[in-house]
């Protein structure tokens, strides 16, 4: 059973244009959904996080999307960049020390 | 933001070997790390927790004579896998929830193994 679908698979966006992944959920007790970005041989390190209890948050050129009623979150990566290009992985979990549940992943490439 | 190191970065192995692989928290204790496996192209999935001072909890699929794991400390937890095989090969992650306890994951850089 897969808990956190994200879409789509890999993604192409010009220099300057806005990147969009999204990632629904099943579990409603999920309290804590974060975005990854990982790049080849690296581990993933986190870029933006957010609560179910926020509808948006913004850090940069980086936005999260949180829509509660439809268990789905989304990633918005404004005036994008080449050195964006990465792995995005999206992720569901709670409070505490309890692990992660990752999405498959979107691979992003920006071109100039 | 805490730091998790882990090492090696890479290593390649022989069939039939086993490899150790250490992941420390370096300016907080982790009573509690996960280790993640992950291969080409996919996302991380959930090998199991380690807990100090406790057996290791693993997923369901994930053999626990394979894949032993030591948390020896509230900073260091290694991962050893045993009799390695070709198939074992993977990209393997640890991390370590924060101080604060609010979900969010400190990863390791990643050890690459390849067995051969």
């Amino acid at each position: 059973q897969q808990q956190v679908k994200q879409s789509p698979q890999s993604l192409i966006v010009q220099k300057g244009g806005i990147s969009i992944i999204n990632c629904a959920y099943e579990n409603t007790a999920f309290d804590y959904f974060p975005w990854y970005q990982q790049f080849p041989g690296k581990g993933p390190a986190l870029l933006i996080a957010i609560r179910p209890d926020v509808s948006e948050k913004k850090e940069g050129r980086f936005t999260i999307s949180f829509n509660k009623s439809a268990k789905q979150f989304s990633l918005h990566i404004m005036d994008s960049q080449p050195g964006d290009s990465a792995t995005y992985f999206c992720a569901a979990g709670f409070s505490g020390n309890t692990p992660l549940v990752f999405g498959k992943g979107t691979r992003l490439s920006v071109i100039a | 933001g805490a730091v998790v190191s882990q090492h090696p970065s890479w290593v390649i192995c022989k069939s039939g070997t086993s490899v150790k692989i250490e992941c420390r928290s370096l300016d907080f204790q982790a009573t509690t790390m996960f280790w993640y496996r992950q291969f080409p192209k996919q996302s991380l999935m959930l090998m199991a927790t380690s807990n100090e001072g406790s057996k290791a909890t693993y997923e369901q699929g994930v053999e626990k004579d394979k894949f032993l794991i030591n948390h020896a400390s509230l900073t260091l937890s290694t991962l050893t896998v045993t009799s390695a095989h070709p198939e074992d090969s993977s990209f393997y992650i640890c991390s370590a929830p924060g101080a604060l306890a609010t979900g969010e994951l400190f990863f390791g850089e990643g050890s690459r193994l390849t067995v051969l």
